[in-house]
This record gives C-alpha cells, structure tokens and sequence, in this order.
C-alpha cells in the first residue's frame, strides 16, 4: 500500500459546481498537509496547507484534515472554468526538514 | 524578481548516453529538490539536497546522481540513460527546514530516451 492515495480521476464537472478531492494516508506520522495545483505543461504550485486536522479556508478553497481517519479533502466552491488543473495532495512528517510525499493527483476539468 | 529555472525544456537523447538537466534557483534557497513525474506515478522525488555539499537519495535515485557545489544550482545527471527513464522532470526549492515551507517547482523538463 502506498503512503498516500489519491483518487485517480479525471474528473469533469459544470462550472458552478462543488467540487471535492480527496485523499487518504497510512503514515500517521504526517502532520503536514498540503494541496498543490497543476496548470497543463507547467510546474506544481502551492495552493493550500494545514497542520494537523481541522479545516482551513481561503476564498472558495477549503482544506479539511481528519486525522484518526487519515483523510484529507479539498473543496472547491462555485467553480471556475480557470480551475481546471491537476490537484496534487502532499504530505510531511513533523521535522522531516519538508521533503513531501504526494498523491498521484487528480485532473479536474470544469465546463463552462 | 527570484526564480527558478530549467534547462533544457524539452530533450531527446539515446540509451546510453549521459544527460544533465539544470536546475538554477535565485531565491538563495537552502533546500532543492529534484522529482520526476509519470502517469500514474504523480511526483516522485529522485534526489535532494539541503546546502551546499549535501546531498540526499529520494525514492527513484538509481541511475541518477546530483551534485551541489553552489546554494543556486542543482544538476541532474542521467548517468547511463534508460527508455524507463523518459520522464517529466521537476526541480523545487524552499527556503528553510521546516514542512510547512513552500516548495517552488521549476517549468519542468521533458526527457525522452529512444
């Protein structure tokens, strides 16, 4: 089993929809969490991160943490047409000086 | 405004042969990072480093090896290149040793060994 599993998609919604992703972790050490966002053709780029579990929200984006169940989710709220992207999760071991270990990550493509 | 680079973007080359892909960084970054991606792989972290002279194996590291003799730079090196090692290659950076920090990934590379 690996660390970290992600729901493999791709996913297609209408825009306006809420969308969520999802993913779960065997490593309970984790306390790091994070979401990164992948445009076609360019490099990953942070777009959220928690510690430990609870919810996070930043705009239309919220990141939630449930630790005993070793789950995290990504919401996106009222989606846009420019959402459309691979979302990778990440997660890092408390001092492990930020080397992360990802999801495979899921394609989302939001219709207008 | 700081950076981080990747050259070549795109490479063609032929088993067997050795290729460096270069990685350059002007955040003054400690920490780099090197990751390839495949389908259904996601990011897999090949090698890292977290200063000058440091370096550290990830997950994928054989046939490959790094080297750091400047906080800027980071080169890949494919010593002996393997069609298993057609790929998309990312370098990161982030500042300082703790999780949270954020990693900024380079433009990538696009490897293809015939």
């Amino acid at each position: 089993q690996k660390e970290v599993e992600q729901d493999p998609g791709p996913l297609s919604v209408p825009e306006g929809a809420i969308v969520s992703l999802n993913c779960t972790y065997s490593n309970s050490a984790f306390q790091y969490f994070m979401w990164y966002r992948q445009y076609s053709r360019k490099g990953p780029e942070l777009l959220m991160y928690t510690y430990s579990s609870g919810n996070k929200e930043d705009g239309r984006f919220t990141a939630q943490v449930d630790k005993s169940s070793k789950y995290i989710s990504l919401f996106i709220r009222d989606s846009q047409p420019s959402d459309s992207a691979t979302y990778l999760c990440a997660m890092s071991v408390r001092g492990a000086n930020s080397k992360l270990t990802f999801g495979k990550g899921i394609t989302l493509s939001v219709r207008p | 405004d700081a950076e981080i680079t990747q050259s070549p973007r795109h490479k063609i080359t032929e088993t067997g042969r050795q290729v460096t892909l270069a990685c350059h960084q002007t955040w003054n970054h400690n920490n780099m990072f090197w990751y390839r991606q495949d389908l259904g792989h996601g990011l897999r972290l090949i090698h890292y480093s977290y200063g000058v002279q440091d370096t550290n194996k990830g997950e994928v590291s054989d046939g490959y090896s790094v080297s750091r003799s400047n906080t800027e730079d980071l080169p890949l090196t494919l010593e002996s290149a393997a069609s298993s090692q057609t790929s998309v290659y990312f370098c990161a950076s982030s500042e300082s040793g703790i999780p949270t920090d954020t990693q900024y990934f380079g433009p990538g590379t696009r490897l293809t060994v015939l």
